[in-house]
């Protein structure tokens, strides 16, 4: 059963337009969120994260929404351009954003293609 | 170092053979994470070590997965008697402190391959 939910394996967008990653989780219990992105041989790099009590956060070209009441939460990355072609993974924690432990619950990932 | 080290950076053991990883974190940091990625799936979380203690072993599939971090700083993944599904790359992150909001810093990963 899984927890969080990457729906889109791969998202294609053309250079300079707005990229728009979706990522839906089912269990209440979670309470941080975060994106993180991978590029090939390389470890997953932390990119932005959103505590449940917000609703929004940005962070230059990246923006994270955050839906609890649809248990939904999207990253908008404006202008999208060709180094953010990569593999962007969704992870959850329900460890509290006030320093929890918990190891985080990640989803499958969407591979993010931008076209020049 | 300046980042997460892990290795080998790949793997190749025969099935029902013995390997160890080993991850050596950002210096200072307490907190230190193993994860498991296998193909086409997200990171699965294993073990997490605070210090020296395991704090949560809870992703571990089964007895034949061990890990230590000794003396708080390197820590070493065990797997004994290697199956073919351990396949996989296996992923180290470390933290200064535990806790998701501060932030984990991964390593390129084993890419352990059991034929």
């Amino acid at each position: 059963d899984q927890q969080v939910k990457q729906n889109s394996p791969s998202l294609s967008v053309q250079e300079g337009r707005i990229s728009i990653l979706n990522c839906d989780y089912t269990n209440s219990m979670f309470d941080y969120f975060l994106w993180y992105k991978k590029y090939p041989a390389e470890g997953p790099t932390f990119l932005i994260s959103i505590s449940s009590i917000k609703d929004k956060n940005e962070d230059g070209r990246f923006t994270v929404f955050l839906n609890k009441s649809a248990k939904h939460l999207s990253l908008h990355i404006v202008p999208s351009q060709p180094g953010d072609s990569a593999v962007y993974f969704c992870a959850a924690s329900a460890g509290g954003s006030g320093g929890g432990a918990d190891g985080l619950t990640f989803g499958k990932g969407t591979h993010l293609i931008i076209q020049p | 170092g300046a980042g997460v080290s892990q290795t080998p950076s790949n793997k190749v053991t025969e099935k029902g053979k013995y390997v160890e990883l080993r991850c050596d974190p950002i210096s200072g940091h307490t907190a230190l994470y193993w994860y498991r990625q296998s193909l086409g799936q997200g990171p699965e979380f294993l073990i997490y070590f605070q210090g020296t203690g395991a704090a949560d072993d809870s992703g571990l599939p089964n007895d034949r997965f061990f890990a230590v971090r000794p003396e708080g700083s390197v820590s070493t993944l065990k797997i004994q008697r290697t199956e073919r599904g351990d396949s996989a790359v296996y992923l180290c992150a470390s933290s200064p402190i535990a806790g998701a909001n501060y932030g984990y810093t991964f390593g390129s990963g084993t890419r352990l391959t059991v034929v």
